[in-house]
């Protein structure tokens, strides 16, 4: 199984900074088959970006995904109060699709 | 309105069984892969299985191979879990979930309890 592991645990920022998550994977991921999720307490997960880089629809283009192989980021840009929350990778490059063990991003 | 919604959920002694259901409405069912998604309470996300489109293909993480069925039927819009032997471990919210390039529409989650 390929294993994410993202970083760091605890992001812990302000309004209007930007930040910068990772996500590495303990194999290539075929065909950048990566996702990014945002979970608020108490709600499904949703998808932020899909493929590596593709924002999903009504997505702010503050969010931005990049990476290829083994090492994925998911950039937030001027982050805005509703940005708190935790944050998943996923990967669907192997037939058992994982996640990361998420990091929380956290006012500061 | 795009919805997913799971049921079947509850309390259940170790070693028993359950079968989750999630119904589709407002797309067309039969066009997508389907997952489930289960996450214990303060825990992160974890991928519990998958099946393609006519149910020809299925996928399972390696804690539930053996003791867990995804199913669905698509006349009825539905999918299923069946969960055999189950463990304390497993307790957890169970979440549907459409896979179009990534999981792109969620159900609420339906809660299963393993306790004696």
């Amino acid at each position: 199984d390929i294993v994410l592991t993202q970083s760091p645990g605890t992001l812990s920022l302000s309004t209007g900074d930007r930040a910068t998550l990772s996500c590495r994977a303990s194999q290539s991921i075929r065909n950048n088959y990566l996702a990014w999720y945002q979970q608020k307490p108490g709600q499904a997960p949703r998808v932020l970006i899909y493929g590596a880089s593709n924002r999903a629809p009504g997505i702010p283009d503050r969010f931005s995904g990049s990476g290829s192989g083994t090492d994925f980021t998911l950039i937030i840009t001027r982050l805005e109060p509703e940005d708190f929350a935790m944050y998943y990778c996923q990967q669907s490059g192997d037939s058992l699709y994982t996640f990361g063990q998420g990091t929380k991003l956290e006012i500061k | 309105e795009v919805q997913l919604k799971e049921s079947g959920g509850g309390l259940v002694q170790p070693g028993g069984s359950l079968r989750l259901s999630c119904v589709a409405s407002g797309f067309t069912f039969n066009i997508y892969w389907m997952n489930w998604v289960r996450q214990a309470p303060g825990k992160g996300l974890e991928w519990v299985a998958n099946m393609n489109q006519d149910g020809s293909q299925k996928h399972y993480m390696d804690s539930v191979k053996g003791r867990f069925t995804i199913s669905r039927d698509n006349a009825r819009n539905s999918l299923f879990l069946l969960m055999n032997n189950l463990r304390a471990e497993d307790s957890a919210f169970y979440y549907c979930a459409r896979w179009n390039n990534a999981a792109d529409v969620w159900g609420q989650g339906t809660m299963v309890t393993v306790s004696s």
